[in-house]
């Protein structure tokens, strides 16, 4: 099982650029969620899916957008880069009945010049 | 969301058990208790929950006190591998799309 899968690992982008970080799982998980994660801190939640074409805001969605076609995948956005997204970026799935815990991808680590 | 507290650091000698607490006397009825870790900045991985009881499974066991405010993660013989974040996270059944992490315990064990 792949789990969940993210690309690219590592990025980097010019400041204003805009660029889609992709997210895929394949365990049939109606949960999606995006964190970031910023040195010394934990993570914080961008935006999140509980069904396909169902979306919401998490606690810092300013500068990123979603959306959510199909249960595998779920695209993180990033509309004008700025330096103060430069962070990891974690993509995680969760299903609401059975095994509940969130299953985590390996990061995207983006850097906004 | 009940609002949890963790110590930052921790360290732990190979092969000895680390007892990793958790803080959360604001924790509702309903709530669960989550443990997950993250090593080296590799996505979070979930080790265990539980509502009132003590669980135990391959990686680790929780202890949560009776009244629910405070519980404790074990990992029975701590190795190095075990180095690593230790967040704890209190959540209804089911809503791990919107998780809450602090900055959790880090724990280094040491040989």
């Amino acid at each position: 099982n792949a789990g969940v899968t993210q690309t690219p690992k590592f990025q980097v982008l010019k400041t204003g650029q805009s660029m889609t970080l992709q997210c895929a799982q394949d365990m049939n998980h109606e949960y999606m969620s995006w964190y970031r994660q910023d040195p010394g801190m934990g993570l914080r939640l961008i935006h999140y899916s509980v069904g396909a074409g169902i979306t919401d805001q998490g606690e810092v969605p300013n500068g990123y957008n979603v959306s959510r076609s199909t249960t595998e995948d779920f695209p993180l956005r990033l509309l004008s880069a700025a330096p103060s997204q430069t962070s990891v970026y974690f993509c995680a799935s969760s299903s609401p009945g059975g095994r509940t815990e969130a299953f985590f991808g390996q990061g995207t680590r983006l850097t906004v010049v | 969301d009940a609002k949890t507290t963790q110590p930052p650091s921790m360290d732990c000698a190979e092969g000895r058990a680390a007892n990793l607490p958790c803080n959360h006397s604001t924790i509702s009825g309903n709530e669960y208790v989550y443990w997950y870790r993250q090593i080296h900045s590799q996505g979070p991985q979930y080790i265990i929950h539980g509502l009132k009881n003590n669980e135990t499974n391959e990686m680790a066991s929780l202890i949560i006190t009776e009244d629910r405010k405070s519980s404790t993660l074990i990992l029975p013989h701590a190795t190095l591998r075990d180095t690593a974040v230790y967040y704890c996270i209190v959540r209804v059944l089911g809503s791990n799309y919107k998780l809450t992490f602090g900055k959790g315990t880090l724990l280094t064990v040491n040989p």
